[in-house]
């Protein structure tokens, strides 16, 4: 069955340095959501796009920004990257309660 | 709002015993429930899902959990641990369909020979 794809896999930025980071959903899912999980934490709710449209935000840095285009693909910009930044970014689709993961993109800032 | 503990941040077990992996939720409607687990440097996986059907919620690998209402708990279980068993468990609380998940804050298994 096919699987939620993002790329690239892994990353590496400078500080300052902007990053622009895809998902592609299972096929019929309408929702997509971004989620930053630091070293050692658990994944962090970022945003959402149901239907093309933000539905939902969470602990996004002003220096990021998404959206979900057409063909339902989504696209998460970074800009000014910090070192803090260093993350592995997941992405998720969903068409009803469960969210389907993507195996994520690590990004390393140096 | 919603929130979910992981009671236990590492649990170790030896192959072949029993696995129990505590979590507690808060929610101020009814919430769907999931269980994901996470191998070194891989994605999420889920394992099981509660959404205000069956109270105990079978999933892959063995795994099951039940959730109690009264007891706002939703504990993951599995009758006999196998190496490849050793992982991050995340317990996933949402409000609704559509809605973000709130992770745990992770539960490590290791499992011994």
């Amino acid at each position: 069955a096919a699987g939620v794809i993002q790329s690239p896999r892994h990353l590496i930025k400078e500080k300052r340095e902007t990053a622009t980071l895809k998902c592609y959903p299972i096929p019929r899912h309408d929702t997509v959501y971004w989620y930053q999980q630091g070293p050692g934490q658990d994944p962090q709710f970022l945003i959402s796009f149901y239907e093309k449209m933000q539905s939902d935000k969470g602990s996004i840095p002003d220096r990021f920004s998404a959206q979900q285009f057409s063909d339902y693909h989504s696209e998460l910009n970074m800009s000014s990257l910090e070192l803090g930044d260093s993350a592995l970014y997941f992405c998720a689709s969903s068409s009803a309660y469960e969210q389907y993961f993507g195996p994520g993109t690590r990004l390393t800032v140096t | 709002a919603q929130s979910v503990t992981q009671l236990d941040s590492h649990v170790s077990v030896s192959e072949g015993t029993p696995v129990l992996l505590r979590c507690n939720y808060s929610s101020s409607y009814s919430p769907s429930l999931f269980w994901y687990v996470q191998h070194p440097n891989k994605g999420l996986q889920l394992l099981l899902k509660y959404t205000s059907a069956a109270t105990l919620v079978k999933g892959i690998n063995g795994f099951e959990a039940e959730f109690k209402k009264s007891e706002t708990s939703f504990h993951l279980t599995k009758p006999s641990a196998h190496m490849s068993d050793a992982a991050e468990y995340f317990c996933v609380v949402s409000g609704s369909a559509g809605n973000k998940l709130t992770f745990g804050g992770g539960t490590r298994v290791l499992v011994k020979p």
